[in-house]
Order: structure tokens, then C-alpha cells, then sequence
């Protein structure tokens, strides 16, 4: 079955403990991203990666990281979590990332910091 | 920058029409998309834009004016599983895309 998958998918945690949530799809998509959703706020793009070993920033990058070591991969690191990061977080892939192209999201990973 | 206006809220019993209506103001255009979300789930892709015009898919069609810098999602013959959140999202470059803070459709019998 074609998907993206996330984990953890709920996630509690403590100021300053550095956590990774795992974001892998099957569809041999060049392009990945991630998303935080807040209420009110929509979703808001934090990082993308339109290829391997190619990242660049969203509209919302400060504190987190990504890396794009395989196609299939792109994990979201908190190096130092706050709890202003306290949100959930969906992962998606597409063909191309072009305009035009569906972006398939991932069951999204609820994360609260303390 | 980008931005995109949408209503937070519309209403409709089983069975009406709605529009939503999406107005964006954005540096470079490719073109504007919907997204549906149920409560807590993963946004699934409903139509794309690029041109203008009407697109129709099934009981939903989208609209784009480039020119007014305008679109909307219709939904005929509504369902009670089409109460959901609906976002509009602008292309603006060649990777990105912006969302809007998303429309709660609420359909009552």
C-alpha cells in the first residue's frame, strides 16, 4: 500500500530533550516535507527536501532540523524542544513537489513539550 | 509574503450546495489546490488549479481567477461526511506551498 509513514505518533516530552520523529514514504517520491498544524493558524511549512541531500527552510524552520540521507527518509529533529514546539506535526511526499503535483500526508505525530 | 483569506466557518444541511471561497496574495503564482481534513486526520488532496477556469471532480469542482486573485471549492449534493476542515494552499514557487487557516464546514441533517 502506497503511504507515508510517522513516528512516534504521540509524543510527550521535556524542555531541552532532543527528539526525532521518523517520516519514510513508499512511493519513491522526490519531494518531502514537513508541516506543524496549530489551531487557528492552518498548516505551516517547516522544512522541505526536493531530493536527496537537498533541504531547504519553510516558513517556520527555527528550531527544528531535517536531514535527507535516503529518498525514502526525512526525519524531523528538536534538538532542544520548547514548549512553543508543542504541536502536530504532518509529514507529506509528492512526485515532483511542482504545483500541481498531490501531496500525500503522513497520520501526523502529536507532540507535547513540558 | 503570502496570504490566503478563507472563512473559518460555514454551515449547511444534507443535501445543499456550498462555495468556499479562497482570495490569496502571493510573489510568484503556479497555481491553487483544496485539501480536506477530518477531525485530527491527514489533509487528502482534492483538486488543483494551474489555469483558469472550472475543474470538476465528482460532487466537487474548484474554481481559479488568476486576475482576481480568487478561487473556490463547491460541494453539491452534501453528505454529513463532508463535514471537515478545508484548506485552499497557493503554489508560490517551485517546491512550496502555502495554506490557509482552513474552513469548518459543519453539515447538519
Amino acid at each position: 500500500e502506497a503511504q507515508v509513514t510517522q513516528n512516534p505518533r504521540y509524543l510527550i516530552t521535556v524542555t531541552g530533550k532532543k527528539l526525532t520523529v521518523t517520516c519514510s514514504q513508499n512511493m519513491n517520491h522526490e519531494y518531502m516535507s514537513w508541516y506543524r498544524q496549530d489551531p487557528g493558524l492552518g498548516l505551516r511549512q517547516i522544512y522541505y527536501s526536493m531530493n536527496v541531500e537537498v533541504t531547504d527552510k519553510g516558513d517556520v524552520p527555527e528550531g527544528y532540523k531535517v536531514s535527507r540521507k535516503e529518498k525514502r527518509n526525512f526525519p524531523l529533529i528538536l534538538e532542544s524542544p520548547s514548549p512553543n514546539q508543542t504541536s502536530l506535526y504532518f509529514c507529506a511526499s509528492s512526485p515532483t513537489g511542482t504545483g500541481g503535483d498531490e501531496q500525500f500526508f503522513g497520520p501526523g505525530t502529536r507532540l507535547t513539550v513540558l | 509574503g503570502q496570504s490566503l483569506e478563507q472563512p473559518s466557518e460555514v454551515t449547511a444541511v444534507e443535501g445543499a450546495i456550498v462555495q468556499i471561497n479562497c482570495t490569496y496574495q502571493t510573489s510568484g503564482f503556479y497555481g491553487l489546490s483544496w485539501y480536506q481534513q477530518h477531525d485530527g486526520g491527514a489533509p487528502t488532496f482534492l483538486s488543483y488549479n494551474g489555469l483558469d477556469g472550472l475543474e470538476e471532480t465528482g460532487r466537487f469542482s474548484s474554481f481559479l481567477s488568476r486576475s482576481d486573485s480568487y478561487g473556490y471549492l463547491l460541494l453539491q449534493e452534501l453528505q454529513m461526511k463532508d463535514s471537515a476542515s478545508y484548506f485552499c494552499a497557493v503554489s508560490s514557487g517551485y517546491s512550496t506551498l502555502t495554506f490557509g487557516k482552513g474552513t469548518m464546514l459543519l453539515v447538519s441533517p
